[in-house]
């Protein structure tokens, strides 16, 4: 298996633009979290799926943020209008029933600059 | 929800000491905590992890001791080596939305000099 992936590697955009994150979990994982990463934060859990339905979006931080995950194999991470306080490193990451004792699979993240 | 403190943020140790990271949790109910390790640029990866019914676990040269009763859990590494440098995260699995979610720490930052 290849792994988590995630779309693009890097993304620099103007503020204002709207931008779309991909993430491709690990086959047969029925969980997935998209978490951001910045140095103040730390890692923050955005929002997480369930078998594709949005369990809990408690993280996410306002309305220009949204996810959306039509599939058992496809999510994606919106933020629109995007700001320059949104720039971080965007990681999604997939586990095979967040039981109690479950690995988190992370993938390689999408960093992303808004100028 | 929960809520999981780290300490410290740094930790610089020369190549060959001992390092020890420090977490606490508030959820009593939480019953996993894994410890992840973040390479510079890199995605955090799972090093070791402990279940709630064990006090400690140990991998080679890394171990996590777990105090329930006081909630909280640590990462030894002995005989560090400079590869060991990397952001390492705690994390405290507990209930979110009905289900166990994990609730990461902030990091500690281990610099290993030779």
């Amino acid at each position: 298996d290849a792994g988590v992936i995630q779309s693009p590697r890097h993304e620099v955009t103007e503020m204002g633009q709207e931008v779309t994150l991909r993430c491709k979990p690990i086959s047969g994982h029925d969980y997935l979290f998209w978490y951001r990463q910045t140095m103040m934060r730390g890692l923050e859990l955005l929002i997480y799926f369930n078998n594709n339905v949005p369990i809990d979006d408690s993280g996410m931080p306002e309305d220009r943020f949204s996810a959306k995950m039509p599939n058992a194999s496809f999510s994606t991470l919106k933020i629109q209008p995007s700001e320059p306080r949104d720039s971080a490193v965007y990681f999604c990451a997939s586990s095979l029933i967040a039981g109690e004792w479950r690995e988190q699979f992370f993938g390689p993240g999408t960093r992303l600059t808004v100028l | 929800g929960e809520n999981v403190e780290q300490h410290p943020s740094t930790l610089s140790v020369q190549e060959g000491d001992s390092a020890v990271i420090k977490c606490t949790y508030s959820d009593s109910a939480s019953n996993y905590f894994p410890w992840y390790k973040q390479e510079l640029g890199k995605r955090p990866q799972l090093i070791i992890d402990i279940r709630s019914n064990v006090g400690e676990k140990k991998d080679q040269r890394i171990a996590v001791t777990l105090n329930k009763t006081a909630k909280h859990f640590s990462l030894h590494i002995t005989e560090t080596q400079p590869e060991d440098s990397a952001v390492y995260f705690c994390a405290a699995k507990g209930i979110m939305g009905g289900s166990y979610i994990p609730t990461f720490g902030r990091g500690t930052s281990l610099i290993v000099h030779p």
